[in-house]
């Protein structure tokens, strides 16, 4: 069991530039989801993806944020015209429908 | 809107000490609870959980509480240790959509 992976685990990009976290779920976990996290807060649901189908989505994933996961095993999430309220964790998790949500260890995004 | 609420931002204990983390919820639909404890830049990990049909759950030094009445729970986690010092997220969700919602997260210090 390798846990959820994540990368790159920290990313600083000028704004208005695009970047893409990737995430890989623990294997054979249907269910992939992600969260933000700003200092002082705890973890925000963005989307999450049951194998392929994307089955839901937050009111904080603005028409910027887009996520695929493509085969039903890993997943991308990129956000395009990155502003500086874009800062943040960005944290991947996955499960089995029914049982616990495992995190990985997030992706630092900083934009100045 | 916060559904989960950790009232208290930051909690100091001697070690060898029960440590009582608290969590306050208003969605009556919420039927699954997690606590979750984090580490600087890293992501949440997996500690304990509970059900709505139970009102206790244990798994070594750490016991979750629930009293569904109140809309409260709490863990406690005895004897405190140095290792325990951390971030610790209470998280709820409700049966059909997985999805967690977060508290905003108690700092655990034990003092040695």
């Amino acid at each position: 069991d390798t846990g959820v992976s994540q990368n790159p685990r920290h990313k600083i990009t000028k704004r208005g530039q695009n970047v893409t976290f990737r995430c890989d779920p623990i294997s054979e976990h249907n269910r992939l989801y992600w969260y933000r996290q700003t200092l002082g807060q705890g973890p925000e649901f963005l989307t999450y993806f049951q194998n392929e189908a994307q089955l839901e989505k937050s009111r904080l994933l603005s028409d910027r944020f887009s996520a695929e996961r493509p085969k039903g095993s890993f997943s991308t999430l990129e956000i395009q015209r990155t502003e500086q309220g874009d800062s943040a964790m960005y944290l991947c998790a996955s499960s089995m429908t029914g049982n616990t949500i495992y995190f990985g260890e997030g992706s630092w995004l900083t934009v100045v | 809107d916060q559904q989960v609420k950790q009232n208290s931002p930051s909690l100091s204990v001697q070690e060898g000490r029960i440590s009582i983390l608290n969590c306050d919820y208003t969605n009556s639909m919420f039927d699954y609870f997690l606590w979750y404890k984090k580490y600087p830049a890293e992501g949440p990990t997996f500690l304990i959980s509970i059900s709505s049909i139970k009102d206790k759950n244990e798994d070594g030094r750490f016991t979750v509480f629930l009293n569904k009445s109140a809309k409260h729970l709490s863990l406690h986690i005895v004897p405190s240790q140095p290792g325990d010092s951390a971030v610790y997220f209470c998280a709820a969700s409700f049966f059909g959509n997985e999805k967690l919602t977060f508290g905003t997260g108690t700092r655990l210090t034990i003092i040695p």
